[in-house]
């Protein structure tokens, strides 16, 4: 059964931090792995998806990474802002199934 | 990215009765629609994937009867919560998946059953 856990749970880091969350998988036969931000009571906006040939994708000041042999991905946030306090979520699309399984999610706070 | 319409955005709703969650693509045609529940400070759990035309697949430990899911056609898909009891309040997701692998998401629904 896959599992995902993110690491930390929670940050709060000042305004222009540099900054990294964690995102870890049990089963590395995954196919695609997504990321995305929720706001408080809102839906889920995508940003960035790695697809299986990939190992890293860019957006602006995110940059995602993933090794699938290991079983992780990372998300890097450069020079954080206040607008970026969210909570992000990583999600993995088991191989073969179309469905994606979250990760617990990391509550970020950016402090102006 | 794709445009996923989610009615209604919040309802309440006395135990008993029953509540129809709407879940339109806007921008392409989605054979399938996946709908996902969200507990309080919790991540989304997969409840079932909606397929245009035929059965929906519903995950492990989710009531079929409870949740009751059609996709009558290519951009909507229908979510009815039967019998609601306050255990059942949540909120509660859809999402699309585009070709290129990409998840989008509508905006959710909110359920309180009183």
């Amino acid at each position: 059964k896959q599992e995902v856990t993110q690491i930390p749970a929670a940050l709060s880091v000042p305004e222009g931090e540099n900054l990294v969350l964690n995102c870890s998988f049990t089963d590395s036969a995954i196919y695609n792995l997504q990321w995305f931000r929720q706001d408080p009571g809102k839906g889920l906006t995508s940003l960035l998806l790695i697809q299986s040939s990939q190992r890293e994708q860019t957006s602006g000041r995110l940059n995602a990474s993933l090794d699938k042999s290991s079983g992780r991905s990372t998300l890097y946030i450069a020079a954080s802002q206040p607008g970026d306090s969210a909570t992000y979520l990583c999600a993995v699309e088991r191989a073969g199934t179309y469905k994606y399984i979250f990760g617990t999610g990391t509550r970020l706070k950016v402090l102006a | 990215g794709a445009v996923v319409s989610q009615h209604p955005s919040w309802v309440i709703c006395k135990s008993g009765t029953s509540v129809k969650i709407e879940c339109r693509s806007l921008d392409f045609q989605a054979t399938t629609m996946f709908w996902y529940r969200q507990f309080p400070k919790q991540s989304l759990m997969l409840m079932a994937t909606s397929n245009e035309g035929s059965k929906a697949t519903y995950e492990q430990g989710v009531e079929k009867d409870k949740f009751l899911i059609n996709h009558a056609s290519l951009t909507l898909s229908t979510l009815t919560v039967t019998s609601a009891h306050p255990e059942d309040s949540s909120f509660y997701i859809c999402s699309v998946r585009a070709d290129t692998g990409e998840l989008f998401f509508g905006e959710g629904s909110r359920l309180t059953v009183l």
